[in-house]
């Protein structure tokens, strides 16, 4: 079974530019999360979709930061214009429904100069 | 709100030592997970707890929900150098209805020397 996917593994961009973030959920898994995990730190939730609706995005900084799941497979996460403090690694994860167990993708470190 | 309290820190282990870690929360808890972080991946996840009291081994790996469900521990027996990285306890917040909201503790990072 194909676990989850992410793209692109790296970006570097400059502050004040835009980034977008990809990811492919494992097959049938209804609910996707995108955590920012900050170096020397756990992951922090930033949304969670249930199919194509969101079901938490309180730690979203929406100012900046967007996410979509038009068709409740794959999502993309957006942040426009990047910080210096968005420098993270973005982690996706999937899961079954009614379930707390989470699979993680490889995550997408971002460096924001 | 919440907190996870992981410990130890870091821990520095010669090969086939034994490893123990914890986990301390300042709620209850219905649901414990642990996850091994390598450099440059993704969290995977080692063990899945769900009652007050359970033992669950993985392998070399066993971890345990506390009765008070406060709290859980992980083991790793006779370590090998690819035990190397960061473990994180992880478990649902209370504070919403919907599944999944995990919340993460800080890590214990382990090294393995041989």
């Amino acid at each position: 079974e194909a676990g989850v996917a992410q793209s692109p593994r790296y970006k570097i961009i400059e502050k004040r530019q835009s980034v977008a973030f990809w990811c492919n959920p494992i097959s049938g898994h209804a609910t996707l999360y995108w955590y920012q995990q900050i170096l020397g730190q756990g992951p922090k939730l930033l949304i969670q979709f249930q199919n194509n609706g969101v079901v938490d995005d309180s730690q979203l900084p929406k100012d900046r930061f967007s996410a979509e799941r038009l068709k409740g497979v794959d999502s993309t996460l957006k942040i426009q214009p990047a910080k210096l403090e968005d420098s993270a690694v973005y982690l996706c994860a999937s899961s079954p429904t009614n379930t707390d167990t989470q699979y993680f993708g490889p995550g997408t470190r971002l460096t924001v100069l | 709100g919440q907190q996870l309290n992981q410990s130890p820190q870091s821990m520095f282990i010669q090969e086939g030592e034994d490893v123990s870690m914890n986990c301390t929360s300042s709620s209850i808890f219905n649901t414990w997970l642990w996850y091994k972080q390598d450099p440059g991946e993704g969290p995977v996840l080692l063990i899945a707890l769900y009652k007050a009291g359970e033992l669950t081994s993985n392998g070399r790996l066993t971890a345990q929900f506390g009765i008070t469900r406060k709290d859980s521990f992980l083991n790793i027996s006779a370590s090998i150098p690819s035990d190397v990285g960061i473990y994180f306890c992880a478990g649902p917040s209370m504070t919403t209805d919907s599944w999944g909201k995990l919340q993460f503790g800080a890590g214990t990072q382990v090294v393995v020397t041989p």
